[in-house]
């Protein structure tokens, strides 16, 4: 059982490339999320999916898209990189949106552009 | 969303146990009490949660106070692998996004 898994771990880009971010669980999960960390600060929410065919921008959007794929799969894209997206980026999924059940986050992908 | 307080940085001893504090004197009636960790490099792992009674699971105990105003994570006998940043989330339920907010957290050092 391997919960929310993110491909790719680490990434280097130049400014100007795109770039997508993959997200799968296997929890059954009907919401998930993707997240970005940088250092000396919280998690800040980018986009997320309260469940299957549907997506609304978190506190960070601007600069990303995102794809629910299917119940499992939660993509984010950066059509044009820029050094301000370097950052570590996560994902995570939950039961329900409006629920108290925890999230399960991944273990991130780290992303570098020059 | 409730705003916590907790301190920056804790030594435990390995082998006791790590009591990790949390002030949430602003948390409402309905919002809930979440600790999460951040072992270097991984993503945040969820440990427990709770809204009033105490609760206890395989990782960690988690005591409430009866005001709600703060709460305390134990991890009973702490390990070199339980050194990490531990966060405390007060949080409810909702359908607007369910951001959690991790803030800086405590940095818990658990030493031979």
């Amino acid at each position: 059982n391997a919960g929310v898994t993110q491909t790719p771990k680490f990434q280097v880009l130049k400014t100007g490339q795109s770039m997508t971010l993959q997200c799968a669980q296997d929890m059954n999960h009907n919401s998930m999320y993707w997240y970005r960390q940088d250092p000396g600060m919280g998690l800040r929410l980018i986009y997320y999916s309260a469940s299957e065919g549907t997506t609304d921008k978190g506190e960070v959007p601007n600069g990303y898209n995102v794809s629910r794929l299917n119940k499992r799969e939660f993509s984010l894209r950066l059509e044009s990189a820029a050094p301000s997206q370097t950052s570590v980026y996560f994902c995570a999924s939950s039961s329900l949106t409006n629920s108290n059940q925890p999230q399960h986050f991944g273990d991130g992908t780290r992303l570098s552009i020059l | 969303d409730a705003k916590t307080t907790q301190p920056p940085s804790m030594d435990c001893a390995e082998g006791r146990a790590a009591n990790l504090p949390c002030n949430h004197s602003t948390i409402s009636g309905n919002e809930y009490v979440y600790w999460y960790r951040q072992i270097h490099s991984q993503g945040p792992q969820y440990i427990i949660h709770g809204l009033k009674n105490n609760e206890t699971n395989e990782m960690a105990s988690l005591i409430i106070t009866e005001d709600r105003k703060s709460s305390t994570l134990i991890l009973p006998h702490a390990t070199l692998r339980d050194t990490a940043v531990y966060y405390c989330i007060g949080k409810r339920g909702s359908n607007t996004g369910n951001q959690f907010y991790f803030g800086t957290g405590t940095s818990l050092t658990v030493i031979p």
